[in-house]
């Protein structure tokens, strides 16, 4: 079964130190979507790229978040610099053509302190 | 007022009864609706995806939408403890653009 692969399940660091979470779409997919995951607010839309360019990331703190796709097998989200109330839990997701329903990754769960 | 409205429970109901899940949306322009299910430590996984008003059944589950009155839900016949998850209603307006989930409701299924 093909799955979306997100890398680290699992990070703590401290407060003002840069994270890098990293996902790899399932093959053949061409739109990637970062979502966070938190008990007040659920699950959120941060950002989406398209063939790898970014479509909206009217969803994301522009000046501490960033979001890149270097390649089509690579999707990124930068944190710099963290803050605890970023603690959350990430998710990738992708999807391929018309009609079709995202597929999302296990999350990678982020404890800033 | 958020786009998309579910009650988060919890919700706990004995093993084989019938659980009905809820949500309501504002946009009108959404067309495609979602269901999805989420297992603890796990993400959200997808049980049902419809476009327009009326049924759809998958086994146990069955999904209906009610546009008229921007409502949709979700059955469960049957339930199991292996049911016992977090169920997210998603909407969307365009049929791969982005989604709006819905609170969750936290469903327990006990034997």
């Amino acid at each position: 079964d093909a799955r979306v692969t997100q890398t680290p399940r699992h990070k703590v660091t401290e407060m003002g130190q840069e994270v890098t979470m990293r996902c790899q779409p399932i093959l053949g997919h061409n739109t990637v979507f970062w979502y966070r995951q938190t008990m007040m607010q659920g699950l959120e839309l941060l950002a989406y790229f398209r063939n790898r360019a970014p479509l909206d990331d009217s969803g994301m703190p522009k000046d501490r978040f960033s979001a890149e796709m270097p390649d089509a097998t690579l999707a990124t989200l930068k944190i710099q610099p963290s803050e605890p109330r970023d603690s959350a839990v990430y998710f990738c997701a992708s999807v391929v053509g018309y009609n079709q329903p995202q597929h999302f990754g296990d999350g990678t769960r982020l404890s800033i302190l | 007022q958020k786009e998309v409205e579910q009650d988060p429970g919890p919700l706990s109901v004995p093993e084989g009864a019938i659980v009905s899940l809820n949500c309501t949306y504002s946009n009108s322009a959404f067309q495609y609706f979602m269901w999805y299910r989420q297992y603890s430590r796990k993400g959200p996984e997808l049980l049902m995806y419809t476009y327009s008003s009326g049924n759809k059944e998958d086994g146990r589950f069955t999904a209906q939408v009610d546009k008229s009155s921007k409502y949709i839900s979700l059955f469960i016949r049957d339930s199991q403890p292996s049911d016992s998850a977090t169920y997210l209603c998603a909407i969307s307006g365009t049929s791969y653009g982005k989604l709006t989930f819905g609170q969750g409701t936290i469903l327990t299924v006990h034997p």
